[in-house]
């Protein structure tokens, strides 16, 4: 099946840094590709959704200055969170999306953990 | 390599009950989620099991046998508004979580 892959798996920083988070989809091309947030034990949260070529479209409440995204190439979106606070530590999730005989499917990542010092 | 199997898709009729398996092979296990996702919509959390056994919350139950790699979901006394694909993840040994491909669920009258 498609494979998305998300680097760092799990990165620590420092409060007032910018850390960049990748999401690549390995064996197909994503025109979208969503970013969420998820809290311990809670659904996820959709921050943003990702369009390759084109600005993200936010969800309401999202920042779009502190939570930078780019999806560059249709393989690759970068979340950027620009100087992290510790309310910031969390688990994120990319997803992209991808269509194929007549299916409109998303396939997840497998997080990224964020924790903010 | 991990990987977790559930079926593509299931066709049930409302008012009856549903399972829906999940089976997993992952480097360590910390935990197996259960979503649920409506066509067009970010996945809502339906349960998390750690432990072995059966875990009731309303309509919806999961269950979990760690030692056969094996869990499901079972939803009782379908609505036609449970049509949605539900999700399996596994956290890993390093916390990562590893993703069933979704199993759409269609409820027909």
């Amino acid at each position: 099946g498609a494979v998305v892959s998300q680097h760092p798996s799990r990165v620590i920083c420092k409060s007032g840094t910018s850390v960049k988070i990748e999401c690549r989809s390995l064996d197909f091309q994503a025109t979208t590709m969503f970013w969420y947030r998820q809290f311990p034990k809670k659904s996820l949260m959709l921050m943003a959704t990702s369009n390759e070529g084109s600005k993200a479209t936010y969800e309401q409440g999202v920042e779009k200055d502190k939570f930078l995204i780019n999806h560059a190439s249709l393989t690759l979106s970068t979340l950027t969170v620009t100087s992290a606070h510790p309310e910031d530590s969390s688990f994120y999730i990319c997803s992209a999306r991808a269509y194929g005989g007549g299916a409109d499917t998303q396939y997840f990542g497998p997080g990224t953990r964020l924790t903010v010092l | 390599g991990q990987n977790i199997d559930q079926p593509t898709e299931m066709t049930a009729t409302e008012g009856a009950i549903v399972q829906i398996n999940c089976t997993y092979q992952t480097s360590g296990f910390n935990g197996l989620f259960w979503y649920q996702q409506h066509a067009g919509e970010a996945p809502t959390f339906l349960s998390y099991n750690v432990l072995d056994g059966l875990e009731e919350k309303g309509r919806f139950s999961s269950f979990l046998s760690r030692s056969k790699g094996y869990s499901y979901l079972l939803l009782k006394e379908l609505q036609m508004k449970d049509s949605a694909s539900y999700l399996c993840a596994v956290l890993d040994s390093n916390y990562q979580l590893i993703w069933g491909a979704g199993t759409k669920l269609i409820i027909k009258p």
